[in-house]
């Protein structure tokens, strides 16, 4: 089994319409991230979790909102979608600072 | 503010030949780096690190060299080879002074012809 797990890993949806992409990971790492790429932009920071009760606004969290529901889970939510929000979204993992991030497959939303 | 940045959104490379990616870094703080692959339909995954008191390290057919004064970081791969046809991205961290936050570059697309 993959350590990071994304779900949904495809899905299409329409402009206004709330969305939740789910991760959920088996590292027992405590610190977990949202990142969203764009062609030419890389990845970029959506938010960021060092524990449960530890949740903090990445560089580009307008739009979003998310959820440590227990250490193994972070989600991310799109409250009103908007077609700029069509992206391919990653969840990753890290055990503590200089260590390298545990990445999910990714999830491909695509808004219409 | 791109604080890492890959000028190169792509490299053409023979097979057995040798591919230099090239990351260059505006923060001083940044004291940890490190190399991802991404094949299509998969994440990123960890290839290679090196810490600000090294300048460089080396892992089978990668090398990683840091020059600091010049914010500059580079990746060889000797010899290259297609299976290496990836998107590569770097990836800065100041540890405790960042917060966590890490930053990546945009990313290389190599291509290694047969």
């Amino acid at each position: 089994d993959a350590d990071v797990t994304q779900t949904p890993r495809n899905r299409i949806t329409k402009t206004g319409k709330r969305i939740m992409l789910e991760c959920s990971q088996t590292k027992g790492h405590d610190r977990m991230y949202w990142y969203r790429q764009d062609p030419g932009l890389g990845l970029r920071l959506i938010y960021y979790s060092f524990d449960v009760k530890d949740i903090n606004k990445g560089e580009i969290s307008d739009g979003y909102s998310v959820s440590r529901q227990a250490q193994a889970k972070f989600s991310l939510s799109l409250e009103s979608a908007i077609p700029n929000q069509t992206a391919l979204y990653f969840c990753a993992t890290r055990g503590s600072s200089y260590q390298p991030q545990h990445f999910g497959d990714g999830t491909r939303l695509s808004i219409l | 503010d791109q604080q890492v940045k890959q000028n190169s959104p792509s490299l053409s490379v023979q097979e057995g030949r040798i591919s230099i990616l090239n990351c260059d870094y505006t923060n001083s703080m940044f004291d940890y780096f490190l190399w991802y692959k991404k094949y299509p339909a998969e994440g990123p995954t960890f290839l290679i690190s090196i810490s600000s008191i090294k300048d460089k390290n080396e892992d089978g057919r990668f090398t990683v060299f840091l020059n600091k004064s010049a914010k500059h970081l580079s990746l060889h791969i000797v010899p290259s080879q297609p299976g290496d046809s990836a998107v590569y991205f770097c990836e800065a961290d100041a540890g405790g002074t960042s917060y966590g936050k890490l930053t990546f570059g945009q990313g290389t697309i190599l291509t290694v012809h047969p």
